[in-house]
């Protein structure tokens, strides 16, 4: 599976969209970008995936570029529960044991 | 809704125990994982399995092993438990096949401390 590259930290102003980037330049054709986020004490959440088409839920949108080596995570109105570590990670569909976890980026929304 | 339940939150053991951390995931998954988490050190793979009785050593297995007897449920057994084996685990499990985007589904985590 591919590494990803994240911003150590993050700010965002509450009621303000967060946008979260994430490089991900040796990605292959059949690996997935996956979003998790982990709020302090818990099991990481997950969030939002796609392949290279942008994709939106209740929780957020992902931007995927057109050559797939970068995405952004986008959270529309923030509030100060989404203050968390966001993960960005590659991963196959199927058989991608050994998906590869980073640091993540720490996003604080303050009020 | 999807759940993968680890059966000890906090616990507190000391050097030379033989510990066990149980996961149960009800959602007839056939890959499961143990990952420990560490400040500044990410998510680290201990140990993974594809199958009942199956497992593969992840990237930090030295130390640890692995029960799979039932599909549902995954044992992380420390043989005789050190300090540096303090740290929050995390049990995770996801479907195999070929289906679009088979997400992980991550446990609360179990918080262990050996003293």
């Amino acid at each position: 599976d591919a590494k990803t590259t994240q911003p150590t930290s993050m700010d965002c102003a509450e009621g303000r969209a967060a946008n979260l980037p994430c490089n991900h330049s040796t990605i292959s054709g059949n690996e997935y970008v996956y979003w998790y986020r982990q709020i302090h004490s818990q099991g990481p959440q997950y969030i939002i995936h796609g392949l290279k088409n942008n994709e939106t839920n209740e929780m957020a949108s992902l931007i995927i570029t057109e050559d797939r080596k970068s995405s952004t995570l986008i959270l529309p109105h923030a509030t100060l529960r989404d203050t968390a570590v966001y993960y960005c990670i590659v991963r196959v569909a199927t058989g991608g044991f050994k998906t590869i976890f980073g640091a993540g980026t720490r996003l604080f929304v303050k009020a | 809704d999807v759940k993968v339940t680890q059966s000890s939150r906090y616990l507190v053991k000391r050097t030379g125990e033989k510990v066990f951390l149980e996961c149960v995931q009800d959602m007839d998954h056939e890959n499961m994982f143990w990952y420990r988490q560490d400040p500044g050190l990410g998510l680290r793979l201990i140990y993974f399995s594809y199958d009942v009785k199956m497992k593969e050593k992840g990237d930090i297995p030295e130390g640890y092993s692995v029960s799979r007897e039932k599909k549902e449920r995954f044992s992380l057994i420390l043989e005789s438990a050190s300090t540096n084996q303090t740290s929050m685990y995390l049990c995770a499990s996801t479907t195999e096949g070929d289906r679009v985007g088979n997400t992980i589904y991550f446990g609360e985590g179990s918080w262990l401390t050996v003293v």
